[in-house]
């Protein structure tokens, strides 16, 4: 059955730094979304993306972050600046008209 | 807004006992309706979806019910399993254009005992 794989699985990265978590959607899904976890909160929409360019995106996704799929097969989300409440789990997920697939999630640490 | 809300958790119970997990929502349209699962350390799941009204979802023993007239959507199990030990969201999801929106609950973890 086709994925959603994100990598890496675990990051840890220092405040301030750079972070590019990357995804390799379904190859046919036309949608790619990221979704971020807080430990024990639930998970929140951050950006949809729909032929290169973003469609949506919620109040969380500021200037510091932005998305890219660059050749067309990695979705990447990129942190310019990363801040302690960044520390989270991020998934990407990809769909058709009709469902979604999540990857396994990259867990980002800031310390 | 558009919002989920699951009853607060954990949830603590026996082999072989029955679960309910409610689930309510508010949506301006008419959105589908999703479980997904946690397992400990790994990544969202689809349990069993929902599209339309009086529409049931299952999905390993597990079912739901899309209720429109209280807007509920409680995911239910006749005999639950220690290795249904997980945290279980609710979602609803909307067309926005395209592409569907996901609107998570808070999650309700269920750890079930031998």
């Amino acid at each position: 059955e086709p994925e959603v794989t994100q990598t890496p699985s675990h990051q840890v990265t220092q405040m301030g730094q750079e972070v590019i978590l990357r995804c390799v959607p379904i190859s046919n899904h036309l949608y790619f979304y990221w979704y971020r976890q807080i430990l024990g909160q639930k998970v929140e929409f951050l950006v949809s993306f729909y032929n290169n360019e973003i469609s949506e995106k919620s109040e969380i996704f500021d200037d510091q972050f932005s998305v890219e799929r660059p050749d067309g097969s990695n979705f990447t989300l990129k942190i310019r600046s990363t801040k302690l409440e960044d520390s989270a789990m991020y998934f990407c997920a990809s769909s058709t008209n009709y469902g979604y697939t999540f990857g396994s999630g990259t867990r980002l640490t800031v310390v | 807004g558009d919002s989920v809300t699951q009853m607060e958790g954990p949830v603590t119970l026996s082999e072989e006992a029955f679960l309910t997990i409610n689930c309510t929502y508010t949506a301006t349209g008419y959105p589908s309706l999703f479980w997904y699962v946690q397992y400990p350390g790994e990544g969202l799941q689809l349990l069993l979806k929902a599209t339309k009204a009086d529409d049931k979802g299952s999905n390993k023993g597990f079912e739901a019910t899309y209720r429109k007239e209280t807007t509920s959507f409680h995911l239910e199990k006749g005999s639950v399993q220690v290795s249904d030990s997980a945290v279980y969201f609710c979602a609803l999801s909307l067309r926005v254009g395209g592409f569907q929106k996901l609107v998570f609950g808070t999650g309700t973890r269920l750890l079930v005992s031998p």
